[in-house]
């Protein structure tokens, strides 16, 4: 099993929609998880860190389900700049393991 | 977070020479980290850059392809020799942020494509 998999979409969502994807992880004991933000041939960029249940900031919500060892990002009222690639990355004790990405397209 | 500077941002060589890619940092940090990304993959460690001894390398990457130094704490570099199409990638330099968001900061990577 991959250390941390994502649906690499893509996601085709209309302005102002609502969108949610989710990152599922194998190790039971990381403790924190990230969502970056890549645009295209760009530098990955940190979006959100989830440290206990969740962390909200403005339209974009991360969520950690621990049982289930998946974590979720919500982007509410989506913008055209909202485009990009995301990804899901798990700490381990000597590196960050990288999901695959998720690709949004928001359109006019 | 820290700001980093990576240099080239891009090259176009030819198969069998190398390339070594630069990356300086605005502070001071313990580690330094090289990623590659292939065309439409994530992103995949190559080695952790340690100052003041060897690069830790992981599973699949080696130092006779990748070497790398460290020569203090705030700049790094990775060479990539020997090169062949297949090395065809972006390569990422980056450092762990501290306190609460320690998420990695990345440099602006170096687009390389090898003929």
């Amino acid at each position: 099993r991959k250390e941390v998999e994502q649906d690499p979409g893509p996601f085709n969502v209309p302005e102002g929609a609502t969108v949610a994807f989710n990152c599922t992880y194998s190790n039971s004991a990381s403790q924190s998880f990230f969502w970056y933000r890549q645009d295209c041939r760009k530098e990955p960029k940190l979006l959100m860190s989830v440290y206990s249940s969740g962390n909200e900031d403005g339209r974009f919500t991360a969520q950690l389900n621990r049982a289930s060892q998946y974590i979720s990002l919500l982007i509410r009222d989506s913008k055209l700049s909202d485009s990009a690639t995301y990804l899901c990355v798990v700490p381990s004790i000597n590196q960050f393991y990288f999901g695959t990405g998720t690709s949004l397209t928001v359109i006019p | 977070s820290a700001v980093i500077s990576q240099k080239p941002s891009r090259d176009i060589c030819q198969r069998g020479t190398s390339l070594t890619i630069q990356c300086q940092v605005d502070s001071q940090v313990t580690m330094m980290f090289w990623y590659r990304q292939q065309p439409g993959q994530s992103l995949t460690l190559i080695a952790t850059a340690n100052q003041g001894s060897e690069a830790t390398y992981e599973s699949g990457f080696v130092i006779d392809k990748f070497p790398i130094s460290r020569p203090n704490l705030t700049f790094s570099t990775l060479t990539v020799s020997n090169m062949s199409p297949e090395d065809s990638s972006i390569y990422l330099c980056s450092v762990s942020g501290t306190g609460e968001n320690y998420g990695y900061t990345f440099g602006s990577g170096t687009r390389l494509t090898v003929v």
